[in-house]
């Protein structure tokens, strides 16, 4: 497609279950990041990827979120054993290079968590 | 750790007025960002800053790197409606990637009733 793809749109899942956000980025982008953006705030940086390695892993809030990107394309984030609290939007971002100022995000991933 | 705080929270913006926001923080940024969400959508980058006094422009868009930098303003000439949205700012956090970007929490535009 053209843009960075996000699915599902929304989710809903209960307090304890795993859920795992799907991202397809641009073509031929190399860079793709996973921000978290909660009601009334800015994005949060979680994780960076170079290729199929994560360059930078440092926002990932704790051990229960990974994220994945086997084939230096699509990308998975999982999150195990959710809580209230990881409810958010989660975006996506994909950019040519490693430069991130030239990134496009996604629409997001609307999570809920009841 | 680092923030970004922007000024003002919200705003109201009537159809050909001049609109003014701003970002500043206690430590210094090389680059800084300023990016506008619409409602169910992603940030769109508006406007990349690169070096202190840069002042660049982007159709009625001006954003400027302020010269101490800690500070970035930008200004919206002769408002539309589909100016209307949440602007954001934003930089590379100090010792992440280049990646690892802070976000203010925005400036929210709404039409004055």
């Amino acid at each position: 497609g053209a843009g960075v793809s996000q699915t599902p749109s929304n989710k809903v899942t209960e307090k304890g279950k795993y859920v795992e956000l799907r991202c397809d980025p641009i073509s031929g982008h190399t860079a793709l990041y996973w921000y978290r953006q909660s009601l009334g705030q800015g994005p949060e940086f979680l994780i960076y990827f170079q290729g199929t390695g994560a360059a930078d892993d440092s926002g990932l809030p704790n051990d229960r979120f990974f994220a994945v990107r086997p084939e230096g394309s699509v990308s998975t984030l999982k999150i195990q054993r959710t809580e209230r609290g990881d409810s958010a939007v989660y975006l996506c971002a994909s950019s040519i290079g490693h430069q991130n100022t030239e990134a496009f995000f996604g629409q997001g991933t609307r999570l809920t968590v009841v | 750790g680092q923030q970004l705080n922007q000024s003002p929270q919200s705003m109201f913006i009537q159809e050909g007025e001049d609109v003014s926001m701003n970002c500043t923080s206690s430590s210094i940024f090389n680059t800084w960002l300023w990016y506008k969400q619409d409602p169910g959508e992603g940030p769109v980058l508006l406007i990349a800053l690169y070096k202190a006094g840069e002042l660049t422009s982007n159709g009625r868009l001006t954003a400027q790197f302020g010269i101490t930098r800690k500070d970035s303003f930008l200004n919206i000439s002769a408002s539309i409606p589909s100016d209307v949205g949440i602007y954001f700012c934003a930089g590379p956090n100090y010792g992440g990637s280049q990646g690892n970007l802070i976000f203010g929490k925005g400036t929210k535009l709404s039409v004055k009733p």
